[in-house]
């Protein structure tokens, strides 16, 4: 059974005080590892997939990194506008479906 | 593309009475989840369907709940009787056939009283 977890639960952040989100998992065969952000009263917002072990993707000031293991999402010089929960998601070779972690909510402060 | 249309966007009913969440997916999507969001246990699958047929519906809580995808521009989430514990805000989301990632509606806020 696929497995994510995602730490910190909650992240507080003043602008511009970069860091990093994890997301750990466990699967069998990775067909795919995503990225998504959820604003209040939304439905999550894709953003990245990562394929393989080593494949890093950037958009504007998220960087989304892969090894076998976990997934980090790491925000450079965070502006109030992040703010969001950001989630995490795998989907297996042998399975069709994206298994969510229950996500990481991020504040930054102006 | 206006992207996954879910109607309603909010819901209020009475316990046990019957509630029916409407999702169009993007057009040429072959695939179609329903997932259900709540504070204490996240995003959970409910069902999936392929082709319009439903591969996996394991997450689907009991017998009160249903789903239908009818034809590729529609599908149902029918609740019958509905509960409180059923409170929760409902997703559709959609994947094309050559991608792997999801594209999720703006979710239904289903409250039942």
């Amino acid at each position: 059974e696929d497995q994510v977890t995602q730490s910190p639960e909650a992240l507080r952040l003043q602008e511009g005080e970069s860091s990093s989100l994890n997301c750990s998992y466990t699967v069998s065969g990775l067909r795919g590892l995503f990225w998504y952000r959820q604003d209040p009263g939304k439905g999550p917002e894709f953003l990245f997939t990562l394929y393989s072990a080593g494949e890093e993707k950037e958009k504007e000031r998220l960087k989304a990194t892969l090894t076998k293991k976990e997934s980090f999402l790491h925000i450079t010089a965070p502006k109030p506008e992040d703010s969001a929960t950001y989630l995490c998601a795998v989907q297996s070779g042998g399975s069709y479906i994206p298994t969510f972690g229950r996500g990481t909510s991020l504040i930054v402060h102006p | 593309d206006a992207g996954v249309i879910q109607s309603p966007r909010h819901e209020v009913t009475e316990m046990g009475q019957e509630v029916t969440l409407r999702c169009k997916p993007i057009s040429g999507h072959n695939s179609l989840f329903w997932y259900r969001q709540t504070m204490m246990r996240g995003l959970e699958l409910l069902i999936y369907f392929n082709n319009n047929v439903p591969i996996d519906d394991s997450g689907m809580p009991e017998d009160r709940f249903s789903a239908k995808m009818p034809n590729a521009s529609f599908s149902t989430l029918k609740i019958q009787p509905s509960e409180p514990r059923d409170s929760a805000v409902y997703f559709c989301a959609s994947r094309p056939l050559d991608g792997t990632e999801a594209f999720f509606g703006q979710g239904t806020r289903l409250t039942v009283v």
